[in-house]
């Protein structure tokens, strides 16, 4: 498949559990989002990666949540000691342009995953 | 403070008519805005973009408009069919490369 990729699809947490949800993204796709979506609202920006550096992590909720992509390919967006309102949809998407102060050209379309589902008991 | 509101929850509409869905906001001035489709359980899946400088695009049944004077985007679905039910989202396509998503409407089209 040439898509997005997210694993795992659904994660089922107890309350102070770490959690990791993996992102591999279009081939040769120089951006990377994570988003948040809660039951019934739209996508909350998380963070972003140009390649393998960090561009924007202004999105993320608190210093339990860390995002790294080292190689500018697969992403990795941990949770520890998870909280039941962490309980959302996690959408990874890519591009395959970067930002506009970088690449002159803008991000234009994101292709998403089908996202992780985490629910925290 | 900065507001993307898309005028409904959901929106009901007999198969054939023509849904027209709306998205308003507040404080941005975004040169682009985009369109996205959602199913449950999938990611979303673009549609459109439209820049600041064109009135209206057009793509099959799917014609959008962008006016920054109002701030808002209408986007519609000419000749509706159950198939094109589903969660419509904007989003506004910040300098930054971010986009910034409304809360979506859930359109349902009945036979």
């Amino acid at each position: 498949g040439a898509g997005v990729s997210q694993s795992p699809r659904y994660k089922v947490a107890k309350r102070g559990q770490d959690v990791a949800l993996r992102c591999d993204p279009i081939s040769g796709h120089v951006s990377l989002f994570w988003y948040q979506q809660a039951l019934g609202q739209g996508p909350e920006f998380l963070t972003y990666f140009q390649n393998e550096a960090q561009l924007d992590k202004s999105g993320l909720p608190s210093d339990r949540f860390f995002a790294e992509r080292p190689e500018g390919s697969v992403s990795t967006l941990k949770i520890q000691r998870t909280q039941q309102e962490d309980s959302a949809v996690y959408l990874c998407a890519s591009s395959p342009r970067g930002r506009p102060e970088l690449a002159g050209a803008r991000t234009g379309e994101l292709f998403f995953g089908e996202g992780s589902r985490l629910t925290v008991l | 403070s900065q507001k993307i509101e898309q005028n409904s929850e959901a929106l009901n509409i007999q198969e054939g008519k023509t849904a027209t869905l709306t998205c308003n906001y507040t404080n941005y001035s975004p040169a682009y805005l985009q369109w996205y489709r959602q199913d449950p359980g999938r990611g979303p899946v673009f549609l459109l973009l439209i820049r600041e400088n064109e009135k209206e695009k057009r793509k099959e049944r799917l014609k959008v408009t962008f006016d920054t004077t109002l701030k808002q985007s209408l986007f519609h679905i000419t000749a509706s069919q159950p198939a094109d039910s589903a969660t419509y989202l904007c989003a506004l396509d910040m300098e930054n490369g971010n986009l910034i998503f409304g809360k979506g409407t859930k359109l349902s089209v009945k036979p």
